[in-house]
């Protein structure tokens, strides 16, 4: 069973306009943490943000801002005012206590940012 | 630098073929990760070592073997190359006393093509 959906498989905006991404997760574990991660088109994967399950205080971090809400499942992510270096390929991830915190991957979410 | 260092970056093996693919950390990381990433799947972990002188199955085994060496090197095998193994292959680390951050480090990946 898919542990982490997102639902978006593309975005495509005009530079400066806000993105937010979409994550869905599904764990029995009240231990876990979720992450963001980016892979720009040179390939490889930069860590953006990591909430564990016993703090769902949201928070900004320049351009960057995660709503994370454990009474929908969702860790939704957004980049403001973006730019054409923001696109790549956006991936949320789970990893949970009882699985020894393995990752868990969504499918992904390309963005676009047109200039 | 610091990190997890992949070889080969690119390869292409014929069907049948073998090969190993090296990952190697010089972070003292005593859990090692194999994840593989296709188009529209995000990726998928194929195999892991949670500490030297263990190895577990993931989600996508088949077709795979590999060997934790010693703490930092975790190689992966593949003994008959078929053509569903073309993807790009992720060797990742992480510190099991890292239990604020649970933070893992991806090497640049390894893009594999079997004709």
């Amino acid at each position: 069973a898919q542990k982490v959906t997102q639902a978006q498989t593309e975005i495509s905006v005009v530079e400066k306009e806000d993105v937010t991404l979409d994550c869905v997760y599904e764990t029995r574990d009240t231990t876990y943490y979720l992450f963001w991660y980016k892979q720009p088109p040179s390939g490889e994967l930069v860590f953006l943000i990591r909430r564990n399950s016993f703090d769902e205080q949201n928070e900004i971090s320049g351009r960057y801002s995660w709503n994370f809400q454990k009474s929908t499942s969702s860790f939704n992510f957004t980049i403001t005012a973006s730019q054409v270096v923001d696109s790549a390929v956006y991936f949320c991830a789970l990893s949970e206590a009882r699985s020894d915190y393995k990752l868990s991957f969504g499918a992904g979410t390309t963005v676009t940012v047109r200039a | 630098n610091a990190g997890v260092t992949q070889t080969p970056k690119f390869q292409v093996l014929k069907t049948g073929q073998s090969m190993t693919l090296q990952c190697a950390q010089d972070m003292n990381h005593n859990s090692m990760y194999w994840y593989r990433q296709d188009p529209g799947m995000g990726l998928r972990l194929i195999y892991y070592s949670a500490s030297e002188g263990t190895t577990d199955k993931g989600e996508v085994p088949n077709g795979y073997n590999v060997s934790r060496l010693n703490k930092r090197e975790f190689s992966l095998r593949l003994e008959s190359a078929a053509p569903s193994q073309t993807s790009v292959y992720f060797c990742a680390s992480k510190s099991r006393r890292d239990r604020v951050n649970y933070g893992y480090t991806f090497g640049s990946g390894t893009r594999l093509t079997v004709v």
